[in-house]
């Protein structure tokens, strides 16, 4: 069963902040929310990874609800650069990081 | 912040030939090193976890001698493509993670090789 549910593809216009959503209804007390994200034909990159706290980095923000069930990725200001596949990933700290289909965000100018 | 390179970063083989890939962290030790594959309009597959100094252990589904592993050392992995056919054209990325850091964001990701077997 998958571990997260996230939308197959959402739309942002250029300049504005893009929400994705993700679910995760089952995550245990010790795995922590990851996010990547993949630009096409290149490898993953690392976007932000948080427990039970909101997170913001140079990046984008993470928001977790408290029941810690679901988490909003925020690029606060989508460029035509943040176009890419956006994967939610929920694992313990050592695990490897299994992929799941993610979302594919376009940013439209 | 921690690098993680591949090379060739494109290869075309002929079919029944093998091709080999290398990972390498950059400026960091890795024990562990993992290798994806990525067909098109895919997600990344998992194939296998490599551990230096020990053999590698393959997802399900995943041919071990077809698809052979090396982590001879801290900071290289090598995926070999054995008798390569064209089902074998794919994206092949490969993974570190930091022994220092092995929590937190500590997998890092190589820009990936692009296979094509003709």
């Amino acid at each position: 069963d998958a571990k997260t549910t996230q939308p197959t593809s959402m739309d942002c216009a250029e300049g504005r902040a893009a929400n994705l959503p993700c679910n995760h209804s089952t995550i245990s007390g010790n795995e922590y929310v990851y996010w990547y994200r993949q630009i096409h034909s290149q490898g993953p990159q690392y976007i932000i990874h948080g427990l039970k706290n909101n997170e913001t980095n140079e990046m984008a923000s993470l928001i977790i609800t408290e029941d810690r069930k679901s988490s909003t990725l925020i690029l606060p200001h989508a460029t035509l650069r943040d176009t890419a596949v956006y994967y939610c990933i929920v694992k313990a700290s050592y695990d490897k990081v299994i992929f799941g289909p993610g979302t594919s965000l376009s940013v439209i100018p | 912040g921690a690098v993680v390179s591949q090379h060739p970063s494109w290869v075309i083989c002929k079919s029944g030939t093998s091709v080999k890939i290398e990972c390498r962290s950059l400026d960091f030790q890795a024990t562990t090193m993992f290798w994806y594959r990525q067909f098109p309009k895919q997600s990344l597959m998992l194939m296998a976890t490599s551990n230096e100094g020990s053999k590698a252990t393959y997802e399900q589904g995943v041919e071990k001698d077809k698809f052979l592993i090396n982590h001879a050392s801290l900071t290289l992995s090598t995926l070999t493509v054995t008798s390569a056919h064209p089902e074998d054209s794919s994206f092949y990325i490969c993974s570190a993670r930091d022994r220092e850091l092995a929590g937190g964001r500590g997998q890092y990701f190589g820009p990936g090789t692009r296979l094509t077997v003709t």
